[in-house]
């Protein structure tokens, strides 16, 4: 059974970087899948953040492009989001996901790790 | 850029109802592309429907997903009481490459 497990910091400064590690188990994420990043802001729906496959090659949302970085170790079974310059509308439950390339559908999540940012 | 528009926000129902959900896609959608997903409270999001209307495993046929070109349909033919939950169409495009609708909250009447 696939299981995927986030883990970090649930507390992050203003203008500092968010790092998350997503942890998986039952599968390799160097089988023929995407690794994503979901978030939901306390109350509110969800927003992509972006995802990878095992070669590297990413996906970003473009409305956070310019703060995120997402990266995979394969020799470890996880792969990690970095965001920068964190603000408070970035406070949120951070999701990892196990994404079907042909249409991007998100088949497995872990359970999800709330962020807050705050001084 | 696309986006998708779930209604109604909230549908008030009695165990045993009938729910059906709409997701509207501001441009046509390849209905491969077109998944639903339910959150219970307090929990992650589950995968319900892929493909506008193929069951994900171990989901009961009480779920019904169907629709194509814009306008896509959940339907939930018999409400039992884990159903009560909020429930997002999400959609695999261009500009986001991934979309998620806001959501529609199904709550007991």
């Amino acid at each position: 059974q696939v299981q995927l497990h986030e883990s970090g910091p649930g507390v992050v400064k203003p203008s500092e970087t968010l790092s998350l590690t997503c942890s998986v188990s039952g599968d390799s994420t160097d089988s023929g899948f995407y690794w994503g990043w979901i978030r939901q802001p306390p109350g509110k729906g969800l927003e992509w953040i972006g995802d990878i496959y095992h070669s590297g090659s990413t996906n970003y949302n473009p409305s956070l492009r310019s703060r995120i970085t997402i990266s995979i170790d394969t020799s470890k079974n996880q792969f990690s989001l970095k965001l920068s310059s964190v603000t408070a509308a970035d406070t949120a439950v951070y999701y990892c996901a196990k994404v079907v390339p042909s249409a991007k559908y998100f088949q497995y999540w872990g359970q999800g790790t709330l962020v807050t940012v705050s001084s | 850029e696309s986006v998708l528009t779930q209604s109604p926000g909230t549908l008030s129902l009695s165990p045993g109802e009938r729910a059906t959900l709409s997701c509207r896609a501001s441009h046509s959608v390849r209905s491969t592309y077109l998944a639903w997903y339910q959150q219970r409270p307090g929990q992650a999001p589950r995968l319900l429907i892929y493909g506008a209307s193929t069951r994900a495993t171990g989901i009961p046929d009480r779920f019904t997903g169907s629709g194509s070109g814009t306008d896509f349909t959940l339907t939930i033919s018999r409400l039992e009481p884990e159903d009560f939950a909020v429930y997002y169409c999400q959609m695999y495009g261009s500009s986001p490459p991934v979309t998620f609708g806001g959501g529609t909250k199904v709550e007991i009447k």
